[in-house]
């Protein structure tokens, strides 16, 4: 049973312009969405979060955006950059944490 | 820095061994996780611990325990290997607030033949 989704497996963008990453969830009572980002062989690591209490938080290049009423939430990256390019789980809170499967990002020069 | 380190990049086992993943964390964490990445199906939760000695099970426990007799240190025991073992494993850590993001290790790259 997935409680978040993440529907494309990979997305391919050019480098300068924006990425969107999709994330979507069933269960109305996560309250807290995390963004991760992963390059091959390390772990991932920490890169955006939103309480459900918000419906936008941006950090420099990286913006989150939540629309509770129709449970997604999506990462947008402007301007995409080559360094860029690597897998990005997006999580939920709620009692436990939940992940998504993961979307491959990459972002060609 | 903070640090999640575990012990092995890579590991390759025979069925029915006994595997042992070690992770240990310098950030003086209380909560410590224990995942499995597979493709096409995320990061899925196998136990974690609040406290030293206290364990929970995640969402797959089946055919794995822990050890958590320190604070810094949780490890996965894998009492006999199987095949559908396979698998990335990733240790992660994160202090006692309710959303604080987890720090995860680089991860394990476990093969069971």
């Amino acid at each position: 049973d997935q409680q978040v989704k993440q529907n494309s497996p990979s997305l391919s963008v050019q480098e300068g312009r924006i990425s969107i990453l999709n994330c979507d969830y069933t269960n109305s009572m996560f309250d807290y969405f995390l963004w991760y980002k992963k390059y091959p062989a390390e772990g991932p690591t920490f890169l955006i979060s939103i309480s459900s209490i918000k419906d936008k938080n941006e950090d420099g290049r990286f913006t989150v955006f939540l629309n509770k009423s129709a449970k997604h939430l999506s990462l947008h990256i402007v301007p995409s950059q080559p360094g860029d390019s690597a897998v990005y789980f997006c999580a939920a809170k709620g009692n436990d944490m939940r992940f998504g499967a993961g979307t491959r990002l990459t972002v060609k020069p | 820095d903070v640090k999640v380190t575990q012990s092995s990049r890579y590991l390759v086992k025979r069925t029915g061994e006994k595997v042992f993943l070690e992770c240990v964390q310098d950030m003086d964490h209380e909560n410590m996780f224990w995942y499995r990445q597979d493709p096409g199906l995320g990061l899925r939760l196998i136990y974690f611990s609040y406290d030293v000695k206290m364990k929970e099970k995640g969402d797959i426990p089946e055919g794995y325990s822990v050890s958590r007799e320190k604070k810094e240190r949780f490890s996965l025991i894998l009492e006999s290997a199987s095949t559908n073992q396979t698998s990335m494993y990733l240790c992660a850590s994160t202090s006692g607030g309710d959303y604080n993001e987890q720090f995860f290790g680089p991860g394990t790259r476990l093969t069971v033949l």
